[in-house]
């Protein structure tokens, strides 16, 4: 079975610009975050969605925003980058939004905003 | 707030048994993730305590006290492919029940 999948895994990205990552959880699960990794620390909560709703939203501007689609695969989208978004942004997945359930990351997209 | 405190780094030689300690203060709790993280990869899943006591898996074991807010990451038999940071995270009280408190990372070398 794949586990989760994030693309694009690489992109330069202009300050000012608009950037959307994307991301596939397990098969099965339908909860979705999404994570910030700045170099050297760790990762920092942006979003949680599940069965297409927002559940949990982290301390980030509004220039940050997501969704979840039917098929529980997310997008997430950042407007008018700037140099600090340059990070490793995660998704995790889980079977559901509830407690005991383990939560796995995918590979996820360097963005570095220039 | 949330904090969560970790060493951020240590090293270790290879065969022997490392301790890595992490101490949180969260407004909530519903259990503590280990992962390990090699440079320029993703966040991989080692265990999961959400009750007091110690979780072995393998080489790895992870212990949680939560009236001390207290946590290590056990590592036996330590491999060179042991090197990589090793993050601990808090997961906060449902509905937010992704929202995962991570510390900044120990930094782990293993060495001949």
């Amino acid at each position: 079975d794949a586990g989760v999948t994030q693309s694009p895994t690489h992109l330069i990205k202009t300050r000012g610009q608009h950037v959307t990552l994307r991301c596939s959880p397990i098969s099965g699960h339908k909860s979705v975050s999404w994570y910030q990794q700045v170099l050297g620390q760790g990762p920092q909560f942006i979003f949680q969605y599940y069965e297409k709703e927002e559940r949990g939203r982290g301390n980030f501007p509004d220039r940050f925003s997501a969704r979840q689609f039917p098929n529980y695969s997310s997008e997430l989208n950042v407007n008018a980058l700037l140099l600090g978004d340059s990070a490793l942004y995660l998704c995790a997945s889980s079977l559901d939004g509830s407690s005991g359930n383990t939560i796995y990351f995918g590979e996820g997209s360097w963005l570095t905003v220039v | 707030g949330q904090n969560i405190d970790q060493p951020t780094e240590m090293t270790a030689t290879e065969g022997a048994i490392v301790q890595i300690n992490c101490t949180y203060q969260t407004s909530g709790f519903n259990g503590l993730f280990w992962y390990q993280q090699h440079a320029g990869e993703a966040p991989t899943f080692l265990s999961y305590n959400v009750l007091d006591g110690l979780e072995e898996k393998g080489r790895f074991s992870s212990f949680l006290s939560r009236s001390k807010g207290y946590s290590y990451l056990l590592l036996k038999e330590l491999q060179m492919k042991d090197s990589a940071s090793y993050l601990c995270a808090v997961r906060d009280n449902p509905p937010g029940a992704n929202n995962l408190f991570f510390g900044t990372g120990t930094r782990l070398t293993v060495i001949p």
